[in-house]
């Protein structure tokens, strides 16, 4: 079947320091993969959407200097939130779908990420 | 404005009795998956639909793109069906972004 794995599961950082969280998928392709943010109260916002072998798109709010993404190939992805500030606290997700545009998701557990 | 409107968001049901969740959308989406997430945070998938009905045991799910909704019938209610259901759609038209429905927050009671 089509699992998606996260790590770390759980991880505090200070302020201002950084924190990187990947994402693999087992039993089939992330071509696409969606980082999602939760944060306390709120549903999840798409970070950004990155396809293999194309530009990663993010979404308003969100940038490349801020959530730098890796999608190397069809089972890794990861991304680093850059100078963590408490906003920036919650469960990060990540998604993952097989190449066709609209494909089942199958969502990974979380990093959650705690800023102190 | 939000492109998902989940509904309720929160719902209490005695156990063995049945409700339904509805996500509308302000616009035509190409697909609909439903979660629901466990006592661990994980999101596990119960149903993904391009159109039509699907079942599975006690839950039922329904998409009508035309209509822009969807929605997942829960029967015969059990303990364990307490947690959070999201719903999560994709954008036609070439932008395939997945946007989740705030979520319904179920308690099934004895």
């Amino acid at each position: 079947g089509a699992l998606v794995y996260q790590y770390p599961r759980r991880t505090i950082c200070k302020s201002g320091t950084s924190m990187r969280m990947e994402c693999q998928a087992v039993g089939f392709q992330a071509t696409s993969v969606a980082w999602y943010r939760q944060s306390p109260q709120k549903t999840f916002e798409l970070i950004a959407l990155s396809t293999v072998n194309s530009a990663i798109k993010y979404e308003q709010n969100f940038t490349q200097e801020k959530f730098p993404i890796s999608h190397p190939n069809l089972s890794f992805s990861s991304m680093t939130v850059l100078n963590a500030y408490l906003e920036d606290r919650g469960l990060y997700l990540c998604g993952a779908r097989d190449g066709h545009p609209y494909a089942e998701q199958f969502f990974g557990p979380g990093t959650r990420l705690t800023v102190l | 404005g939000d492109q998902v409107e989940q509904s309720p968001s929160a719902l209490s049901l005695h156990e063995g009795t049945g409700s339904a969740l509805r996500c509308n959308f302000t616009t035509t989406m190409r697909a609909v998956q439903w979660f629901r997430k466990n006592s661990r945070g994980s999101l596990i998938n119960l149903f993904y639909l391009a159109s039509g009905t699907k079942e599975n045991g006690r839950l039922k799910s329904a998409f009508d793109s035309k209509e822009r909704y969807s929605t997942l019938h829960i029967r015969d209610a059990q303990l364990e069906d307490s947690g959070t259901y999201f719903c999560a759609a994709l954008t036609s038209g070439g932008n395939y972004k997945p946007t989740f429905g705030k979520g319904t927050s179920l308690v099934v009671h004895p």
